[in-house]
Parts: C-alpha cells; structure tokens; sequence
C-alpha cells in the first residue's frame, strides 16, 4: 500500500498571499508513461471533495488558474496563488497508481488569519 | 448536469445491514468506472472500493472486504453498495465517485486513470445500537 503524507496538517494563510501543501509518497507515483499518478482534492465547509488536478499538474474543469500542482515521483506541491476566503477547506492529495488500494493524504486545513 | 447521487444511508445496528444507492445523471453510467469513498466523523477519505464498467474487475478495501459488495444496473444507470455485518466504525458519511477513465498522452496512446472526477455529496450511515 502506498502512503501519503501530508504537511502541514494546518495552514493560516491571509488573502491575497500564497500558499503551498506538501504531499509526499512511499513510492514513486511515476508512471511509465512518464506522467505522476497524483491527484490533489478540495472539500469546502459542509461539502464533498471536488478534484482540483489531476496527473499531478493539470487543473480540473472550472478551477481557477490560482490554483496550480507540481513535483514528481514521490514529492508534489500544490500551490495557491492569492489565496482569497472561498479558498477554505481541506485539501487533500490521492495516489492514482496503484489501487487496491487507492490512498489519500491525511489532509490540510487551510483557513483565513 | 454531469452529477450522482446517493442515497440509501439511515440508522443501523451493529452486525446489520444496509444498502447504499448512487444514481447517475448527465452522463452514460456504462462507460465509467466508479468507486466508493467514505468519511468518517471529523476524520479524512477513505477508498472503499472500485467497479470498473463491465464489471470484470471489483476492488475492496482490507477493511471491508468481505463486507460490503459493489454492483451496478446500467440500465438503471446506478450503482450499489451493499453493507453487511455492520460494525461501530463504518459510520460515516459514504460517497459515489466516478473515475476519470481514459486519457490520451502527446502519441495519441490510451492510459486509464483511477483518479476521481465527480463526486455525489453523499449519504449518511450511523451505525449503533
């Protein structure tokens, strides 16, 4: 089972600035086909996750440009250009290489000083 | 609108049972594979399991399988999960995600990608007595 590891677990940010979430994992999420199997997920207060990228840097459909993923093999960033207040929740990075099973990060809270 | 729904979530007892339904809209449930995932309270996601679209291959997770079992009508466009010998730590909240299916790299060669693009807004299983 691959783990992943998330840090921080919490990251006061203020609007307008950035922010960066680490995502580590046990093992290379490097496909052979040479892209990262690695999503990145947000769930805002009160919903369900919605995907934010997937293969590691392509932003899902309607995500804002502010929004952007990086890294490769076991270390990945997601970062968040000019944080603004809809931005809050929970943040989460999956491993889409291997499954059973599937594995998510523990998470990180992002929330407005 | 691409977008599922759950339902089916209530009250049970410990060592009962409970079926759990996820129904598509917008899109052909035919073509995609499809996965639960759950939320227990105040606590991160967890993968449950995986159907992909002919039904050939079913993934569970260790600390279901056994338990719960995956299926599909689609003909009804749905999915089920079906929970069995319930315990205390399977409440949580339970999501239907469809995965993302196929994508196409610079040579035009087809890769599967387990990666999650729609998610229900889930339905609510408590276990206890």
């Amino acid at each position: 089972e691959i783990v992943m590891t998330q840090s921080p677990l919490s990251l006061p940010v203020t609007p307008g600035e950035s922010a960066s979430i680490s995502c580590r994992s046990s093992q290379s999420l490097l496909h052979g086909n040479g892209y990262n199997y690695l999503d990145w997920y947000v769930q805002k207060p009160g919903q369900s996750p919605q995907l934010l990228i997937y293969l590691a840097s392509n932003r899902a459909s309607g995500v804002p440009d502010r929004f952007s993923g990086s890294g490769s093999a076991t270390d990945f960033t997601l970062k968040i250009s000019r944080v603004e207040a809809e931005d809050v929740g929970i943040y989460y990075c999956m491993q889409a290489l291997q499954t059973p099973p599937l594995t998510f990060g523990g998470g990180t809270k992002v929330e407005i000083k | 609108d691409v977008q599922v729904v759950e339902s089916g979530g209530g009250l049970a007892q410990p060592g009962g049972s409970l079926r759990l339904s996820c129904a598509a809209s917008g899109f052909n449930l035919s073509r995609y594979s499809m996965n639960w995932v759950r939320q227990a309270p105040g606590k991160g996601l967890e993968w449950l399991s995986y159907i992909n679209n002919s039904t050939t291959t079913i993934y569970y997770a260790r600390s279901v399988k056994g338990r719960f079992t995956v299926s599909r009508d689609d003909a009804r466009n749905s999915l089920t999960l079906h929970l069995s010998s319930l315990r205390d730590d399977d409440t949580a909240v339970y999501y239907c995600a469809r995965s993302y299916g196929y994508f196409y790299d610079r040579s035009g060669y087809s890769y599967f990608y387990y990666g999650m693009d729609v998610w229900g807004q889930g339905t609510t299983v408590t276990v206890s007595s």
